[in-house]
């Protein structure tokens, strides 16, 4: 079964300050593994996704996240935190596109809520 | 692209109505829909997925007379909580999925509110 697991349920940073988000996960093959950020009342927005290739990967509001097989984990950072980050993050794993068979369900972590003080 | 929408965004009723939560894939050909539920400051739980044309799968401890999905075309699927009760109130949320190979991760709805009194 596949469980994803962000160990870290608040976190505050300054301002300016650098990001990290833990984000382990489990799963029995190739992951599809993501970050969205959810503002209070909103829906999720995608703030990148890995499934192959450079395991460092950009994604967008300066995000970036590095896939380490060896350690199953995929951490979400940012170098300087504004503000406007302050959110809830989660983090979630699927089937790898192009792989058949039903559904390619998103099993999601519990998320870490991300306050920024100024 | 990749745009999906709920209607309505959010909704208050009466103990024992239903209400319909209506999810649309507006730029794209969505294959798979699927449900979630979120409890405050929780995470997201998957409901059901629902494939166009067929009955959709539940998840185990989801009641299927109790939320009705409904996936008639590619581009909208429905969801009924029937005969609603307080604690059904919660934020629902879905996403669509199209095609393997094209658009083939999920876009999520910006979520429906749901009040039941």
């Amino acid at each position: 079964a596949q469980s994803v697991t962000q160990p870290d349920i608040h976190i505050t940073v300054s301002e300016g300050a650098s990001l990290e988000l833990r984000c382990n996960y489990s799963y029995g093959a190739t992951p599809y593994l993501f970050w969205y950020v959810q503002s209070p009342g909103q829906g999720l927005q995608l703030l990148l996704k890995y499934f192959s290739g450079d395991t460092l990967v950009q994604g967008i509001k300066g995000f970036e996240a590095e896939f380490k097989r060896s350690q199953s984990s995929f951490n979400l950072r940012k170098p300087s935190v504004h503000w406007s980050d302050a959110a809830e993050y989660f983090c979630a794993v699927g089937r790898a596109p192009g792989i058949t068979g039903g559904g390619n369900k998103l099993t999601f972590g519990t998320g870490t809520q991300l306050k920024v003080e100024l | 692209g990749a745009v999906v929408s709920q209607h309505p965004s959010w909704v208050i009723c009466k103990s024992g109505t239903s209400v319909k939560i209506e999810c649309r894939s507006l730029d794209f050909q969505a294959t798979t829909m699927f449900w979630y539920r979120q409890f405050p400051k929780q995470s997201l739980m998957l409901m059901a997925t629902s494939n166009e044309g067929s009955k959709a799968t539940y998840e185990q401890g989801v009641e299927k007379d109790k939320f009705l999905i409904n996936h008639a075309s590619l581009t909208l699927s429905t969801l009924t909580v029937t005969s609603a009760h307080p604690e059904d109130s919660s934020f629902y949320i879905c996403s669509a999925r199209g095609k393997a190979g094209v658009r083939d991760e999920q876009f999520f709805g910006p979520g429906t509110r749901l009040t039941v009194l």
